[in-house]
């Protein structure tokens, strides 16, 4: 089992749609949780950053955490074509003095006019 | 710099040739990160450096592949002998520190590496 998993879609929706990006993951010591976003040929920007588990909330961004199941999600309201890009969740394990990041393979999302 | 800075852009070489790949990471991180990104597969960790040091070389995939960092600043990538599978996209990341919000890693432009 990998430890985060994360469908590869393409997910397609038409604009204005509410989008939800998911990820799941093994490793119980991930603390740290992150939703970064990229475009065709270009590296990966930071959209959120979140510790606990619940809500938070930026824009028509909202990314939730629930520990318990092991699970994140990114919520995307009012979805744009400008959305379109492959979103990818990265986890950090707090118990380690350094880590590195693990990241899921990403989804791509594809929002029509 | 504004950014994480990646050059080349693009390189296209031929199989059994050796590539340099550089990254600038953004001034006053201290942490800097190599990573792989092949076509439908996620990023792959390479290397971390702390500093000038590499304390985690675990993710290079051969001993064709090496890394640096001079000055706590710019990385450079080495591929030696390079191979068709090494085709990817090769990302660097800059972090503040190494843990928690300190963390959080911007990413470069990448550079497309194509061996022919």
């Amino acid at each position: 089992q990998k430890e985060v998993e994360q469908d590869p879609g393409p997910l397609s929706v038409p604009e204005g749609a509410i989008v939800s990006l998911n990820c799941t993951y093994s490793n119980s010591a991930f603390q740290y949780f992150m939703w970064y976003r990229q475009y065709s040929r270009k590296g990966p920007e930071l959209l959120m950053y979140t510790y606990s588990s619940g809500n938070k909330e930026d824009g028509r961004f909202t990314a939730q955490v629930d520990k318990s199941s092991k699970y994140i999600s990114l919520f995307i309201r009012d979805s744009q074509p400008s959305d379109s890009a492959t979103y990818l969740c990265a986890m950090e394990d707090k118990n380690s003095g350094y880590s590195t990041l693990t990241f899921g393979k990403g989804t791509m999302l594809l929002v029509s006019p | 710099g504004a950014g994480v800075s990646q050059s080349p852009s693009n390189k296209v070489t031929e199989k059994g040739k050796d590539v340099e790949l550089r990254c600038d990471p953004i001034s006053g991180h201290t942490a800097l990160y190599w990573y792989r990104q092949s076509l439908g597969q996620g990023l792959e960790f390479l290397i971390y450096f702390q500093g000038n040091s590499a304390p985690d070389k675990s993710g290079l995939p051969s001993d064709r592949f090496s890394a640096e960092r001079t000055g706590g600043s710019v990385s450079t990538l080495t591929i030696q002998r390079t191979q068709q599978e090494d085709s990817a996209v090769y990302l660097c990341a800059s972090s503040v520190g190494l843990a928690g919000v300190q963390n959080i890693q911007y990413f470069g432009a990448g550079t497309r590496l194509s061996v022919l």
